[in-house]
């Protein structure tokens, strides 16, 4: 399986830069794409898809998030923070069935 | 727009079935890939396996083969998992999402399933 690692929480200030990471076990690439996504889950909800395949933003998410990185490096980041952006985000890889990274929480400095 | 709804919450005892749904409108669900997932805090979130509600064709985790059965109904657009002999292991919340290149694009409540005696 490949494992997805993340650091379990960020704290920041609104109106701030949060830049979230998510290391895999290995190459998640193939033919230029990243197979790397990205959710938010706020407490008692469903998981919202963020980013597909690396930098993509899904439908209706705000271009204050942004994805970046190839290989098994990969970010999200959120510029400027919210106080609705408050929430757990997790990464996920789909070059080699699925697998998701541990979360991680944001949090108000 | 898209919509799943899972049903409720269920306690069952260790060693029982239980059957979750999860209705769904607003898109093509003949020609979908549902999946189904689990979280359980801490350990994050894991996929339990897709199906293709065309044929009914199945792709399940290893981990989870033998534990979770797929199925669908496409009258009703209604996707439902079965999971058997439940232990404490598998108490969790459990999610079904629409499913389309390798992403989770739309997801359902999710429902909590409690195993107790």
């Amino acid at each position: 399986d490949i494992v997805l690692t993340q650091s379990p929480a960020l704290a920041v200030s609104l109106e701030q830069r949060a830049t979230i990471s998510c290391k895999t076990s290995q190459n998640v690439d193939n033919y230029g794409i990243s197979y790397m996504h990205w959710y938010q889950q706020k407490p008692g909800q469903q998981p919202k898809l963020l980013i597909y395949e690396g930098s993509n933003l899904a439908s209706g998410i705000p271009a204050r998030f942004s994805g970046s990185g190839s290989g098994t490096d990969f970010t999200l980041t959120i510029d400027p923070v919210e106080a609705d952006d408050i929430a757990t985000y997790y990464c996920q890889q789909s070059k080699d069935y699925y697998t998701f990274g541990a979360g991680t929480k944001l949090e108000l400095k | 727009q898209v919509k799943l709804l899972q049903s409720g919450a269920e306690l069952v005892k260790p060693g029982a079935s239980v059957k979750l749904s999860c209705k769904t409108s607003g898109f093509t669900f003949s020609t979908s890939y549902m999946s189904w997932l689990k979280q359980v805090p801490g350990p994050s979130i894991e996929w339990i396996g897709w199906i293709y509600a065309g044929d009914g064709g199945t792709n399940y985790n290893q981990k989870f083969k033998g534990k979770a059965t797929l199925t669908v109904d496409k009258s009703s657009s209604t996707a439902y998992m079965d999971l058997s002999s439940l232990t404490s292991e598998d108490a969790a919340v459990y999610f079904c999402a629409l499913t389309t290149e390798g992403t989770f694009d739309y997801w359902g409540q999710g429902v909590m399933v409690t195993v107790s005696s």
